[in-house]
């Protein structure tokens, strides 16, 4: 079965701390993972993608296929970074079809 | 440019009542998805449309329904509401080459509660 686990609902830091957002998946092909991020007020938005293997307002994600995890990551967190986080996997030969995980609340405090 | 626009953006409906939720992709975009955000159980994958037809589903019952038009806007329809469906649904749209981009541009959402 497809499946996306985010095990912590809420991740509570301070600015500066280094911030790792878990993210497990299970999949039998060869999975392409997201990460979605919905600032308070905005629109559930595209982050990064691992296939790019970028660096997007310093969060990075690789994949683990080993491990099967795809964890997001960042060494200094911002005020600005707290929001909703979700994992998401597409589906092979299922257009854009994303099952996501059920979202982290980062929480960034001064 | 304007985003992925839903309407209405919140309604109120009774249990067996039917409820019409409209989408409108971006400009350009022939796929639109649905998807269902109940509390505490994250975004559920609801319905694919590409080109006009269904393309894939959920695992969700017959009463959920929906249709793409030539425009590319579409509908979702759900019938005899019930209370575990009251949550946030979301349309997302997407180009033909979402292979590439892997990105779905989402709308802000219908949230609907059934009393």
């Amino acid at each position: 079965a497809q499946r996306v686990t985010q095990p912590e609902k809420l991740l509570s830091v301070f600015k500066g701390a280094p911030v790792e957002l878990k993210c497990n998946y299970s999949y039998s092909g060869s999975p392409e993972l997201f990460w979605y991020v919905q600032y308070s007020r905005q629109r559930l938005q595209l982050l990064l993608r691992h296939i790019s293997r970028e660096s997007i307002k310093g969060f990075t994600a690789d994949l683990n296929k080993g491990e099967t995890s795809f964890h997001l990551k960042k060494p200094f967190a911002q005020e600005e970074d707290s929001a909703m986080y979700y994992c998401a996997l597409r589906v092979y030969n299922q257009g854009g079809k994303l099952i996501f995980g059920q979202g982290t609340e980062l929480s960034v405090k001064p | 440019e304007a985003g992925v626009t839903q309407s209405p953006t919140h309604l109120i409906k009774t249990r067996g009542q039917q409820v019409t939720l409209r989408c409108s992709p971006i400009s350009g975009h022939t796929s639109v998805y649905w998807y269902q955000q109940a509390l505490g159980l994250g975004l559920q994958f609801l319905l694919w449309y590409d080109e006009g037809e269904e393309r894939n589903r959920g695992n969700f019952p017959p009463r959920f329904s929906g249709r793409q038009f030539p425009n590319y806007s579409s509908e979702l329809n759900v019938n005899a509401l019930e209370l575990e469906d009251s949550a946030l649904y979301l349309c997302a749209s997407s180009l033909l080459s979402f292979a590439r981009t892997g990105e779905l541009f989402f709308g802000e959402g219908s949230r609907l509660t059934v009393l």
